[in-house]
Order: C-alpha cells, then sequence, then structure tokens
C-alpha cells in the first residue's frame, strides 16, 4: 500500500478485556516495529520483526503483551486483560532494512476505563 | 544506556521568528540521530537525519548539526511559518547485536501565531 495502515484508530476497552492491533506495512518492508507512546511522552519501543521472525521483544512491558507476523506483512498486537495503564497510542513502523529509515502508520488510540 | 533529551515545550513563536529545539543524546558507540516531526491527525513523519559526526541533515528549511564533542543534534530554522506547527521529536537509533530500534526524546511542541 502507499503507507503504513493501522486499524482501528481508535479503541476503548473495559479494564480485563483483550484487544487486538492491526497493523499493515508498506508492502515489501522487511522490518515491523512496534512503538508505545504514552501521552505527552516520546514513543518508547515494544518489539521489532524481522520478515515473519521476532526478533526483539525486549521493550514489551509484561507478559500481558503479545506480537505476532506470522506470513511476514500484516501484524497485531494483542494485550490481554487489559489495565487503566495500557491507555495509550500503539504506533506501528516499517522498513525495508532494520537501520533504514522508518515509515510510521497514525496509530490506534486505546483508552481503557 | 542509550537515551534523548530535549527541551520541553510549548514552545509558541510569531510568523517569520527564529526557532531552535535542543537535542541532547546519550548512547554508546556511534548512533544515527533523527528529528522527527507529528503534525496534528498525522503520524509522525521522518523530518532529516545524520549518520554520522559533522553531518547536516536539512529538509523544509530545517537543519540539525550531528555535534559528537557536545552530543547534540538541535534543530534550527530560520525562519518558521504558522504549517510548521506541530510536535517534533528527537531520537537516535543504536544499532547492535541484536538491538537496533528509535529512541524517542518526549516531544517539543510548536506553536506559530500569524
Amino acid at each position: 500500500g502507499a503507507g503504513v495502515s493501522q486499524s482501528p484508530r481508535y479503541k476503548v476497552a473495559k479494564r480485563g478485556q483483550d484487544v487486538a492491533l492491526r497493523c499493515d506495512p508498506i508492502s515489501g518492508h522487511v522490518s515491523l516495529f512496534w512503538y508505545q507512546q504514552a501521552l505527552g511522552q516520546g514513543p518508547e519501543f515494544l518489539t521489532y520483526f524481522q520478515n515473519e521472525a521476532q526478533l526483539d521483544k525486549s521493550g514489551l512491558p509484561s507478559d500481558r503483551f503479545f506480537a505476532e507476523r506470522p506470513e511476514g506483512s500484516v501484524s497485531t498486537l494483542k494485550i490481554q486483560r487489559t489495565q487503566q495503564e495500557d491507555s495509550a497510542v500503539y504506533l506501528c513502523a516499517s522498513s525495508r532494512d532494520r537501520a533504514d529509515e522508518a515509515f510510521f502508520g497514525q496509530g490506534t488510540r486505546l483508552t481503557v476505563v | 544506556g542509550n537515551s534523548v533529551t530535549q527541551m520541553e515545550g510549548p514552545v509558541t513563536l510569531s510568523e517569520e521568528a527564529f526557532l531552535t529545539i535542543n537535542c541532547t543524546y546519550t548512547a554508546t558507540g556511534y548512533p544515527s540521530l533523527f528529528w522527527y516531526v507529528q503534525y496534528p491527525g498525522e503520524g509522525l513523519q521522518l523530518l532529516l537525519k545524520a549518520t554520522k559526526a559533522d553531518d547536516k541533515g536539512s529538509n523544509k528549511g530545517f537543519e540539525a548539526t550531528y555535534r559528537k564533542e557536545t552530543t547534540s543534534f538541535h534543530l534550527e530554522k530560520g525562519s518558521v511559518q504558522v504549517s510548521d506547527s506541530a510536535v517534533y521529536f528527537c531520537a537516535l537509533f543504536n544499532y547492535g547485536g541484536s538491538q537496533g530500534n528509535l529512541i524517542f526524546g518526549k516531544g517539543t511542541k510548536l506553536s506559530v501565531k500569524p
């Protein structure tokens, strides 16, 4: 596609609910990153995929967070048993290679009530 | 560890004023440095970058020079426009071993008044 697409744009979840956030990267981009951006803060790294392989998940804040990219294209970030502190904008970025320019989606704003 | 510190906002300027947004970093090795911009309602966009010491990145009238001696990458523009109103993020990328991702500052909101 023309750019990185994320859905939904907005998600309201009740505390304890599971959510799934989708990212469609730019076609042909090998690298895919997920970031979390709390209100008034810069994005913070969550996890990195090279094709379908999750090479770095050092930024995932707890075992409630899980990401996958089974066919090396679309990726899903899943958060189980959501908590209020999970409220943030979740950003997806893709690039041709890990150190190349990263192109960001518009993000999914998650609000946990 | 790696980190980025940038000046806190908000910054409010009149059109045609000079802009400086300070950014300093801490990193091992030789990171690449970036400025990203987020316009209202849009995603993060790369504004400019520099990959080694003394490199100057420039785009849309904005400039930043990679200063290794002061570990800085300050963003400047000689004459801002209302359309420059946005949030600006300084970031570094340090690639080594299994690690390699952007590390961002907290962002600086710029408002330009006509």
